[in-house]
């Protein structure tokens, strides 16, 4: 069965860093994109860019460029979502996500989130 | 940036009703539309992609329509586990990828 397992939920205070991860399981994890969407509290969808596990060639969305840091470790099949100075702002749920084999920004499947609270 | 909007925000049918969402483009995306369903503490799925084609699993209730900057999403027959809040997705232009708002469709 496919999965995207994403880590567990985190309380950090603004300035602390951060690193969340995400692990495909039922499919071989080089040859699919993998993106991490926001979803900030009662807000919709916002992307922040895509991976390529098998050669980490990384895209941001512009909003996101600079903000964060996407990674990947192929050989435990886990793609990171990574922040160096946390912020209130940065409360949010995040979701991990792989683009589907048609090799189009779709995804087909989604991780199951990770919510990220930010609090002094 | 493609700015989506989808209306309305919020739908209100009963059980068995069809229900019809809506996607507007700021500007033509061609066929490279997604729809997706989220639910609260599951996963978002994938519902439609190219507009128009059913992702694998999703019922034929489920179809979607439309080219250019005008989609519809509609869901012919509402069953209880329907109730969900669904995001359409544009893929023509990117970066960025851009998501409408979302619309939720509540039991009316």
């Amino acid at each position: 069965e496919l999965q995207l397992v994403q880590s567990g939920a985190e309380v950090k205070k603004p300035g602390e860093s951060l690193k969340i991860s995400c692990k495909g399981s039922g499919y071989t994890f080089t040859n699919n994109w993998i993106g991490w969407v926001r979803q900030m509290p009662g807000k919709g969808l916002e992307w922040m860019g895509i991976i390529y596990p098998g050669d980490s060639n990384t895209i941001y969305s512009p909003s996101f460029q600079g903000q964060v840091t996407i990674s990947v470790d192929k050989s435990i099949s886990t793609a990171y979502l990574q922040w160096s100075s946390l912020k209130a702002s940065d409360t949010a749920m995040y979701y991990c996500a792989r683009i589907s084999t048609l090799s189009r920004p779709i995804f087909d499947y989604w991780g199951q989130g990770t919510l990220v609270t930010i609090s002094s | 940036e493609i700015v989506m909007t989808q209306s309305p925000a919020t739908l209100s049918v009963s059980p068995g009703e069809r229900a019809t969402l809506s996607c507007r483009a700021s500007q033509s995306v061609s066929s490279n539309l997604v729809w997706y369903q989220q639910k609260p503490g599951q996963a978002l799925r994938l519902l439609i992609y190219g507009a128009s084609t059913r992702a694998t699993g999703i019922p034929a209730r489920f179809s979607g329509s439309g080219s250019g900057t005008e989609f519809t999403l509609t869901i012919s027959s509402l069953q209880s586990e329907d109730f969900a809040v669904y995001y359409c997705q544009q893929y023509s232009h990117w970066p960025p990828i851009t998501f409408g708002q979302g619309t939720r469709l509540d039991i009316k």
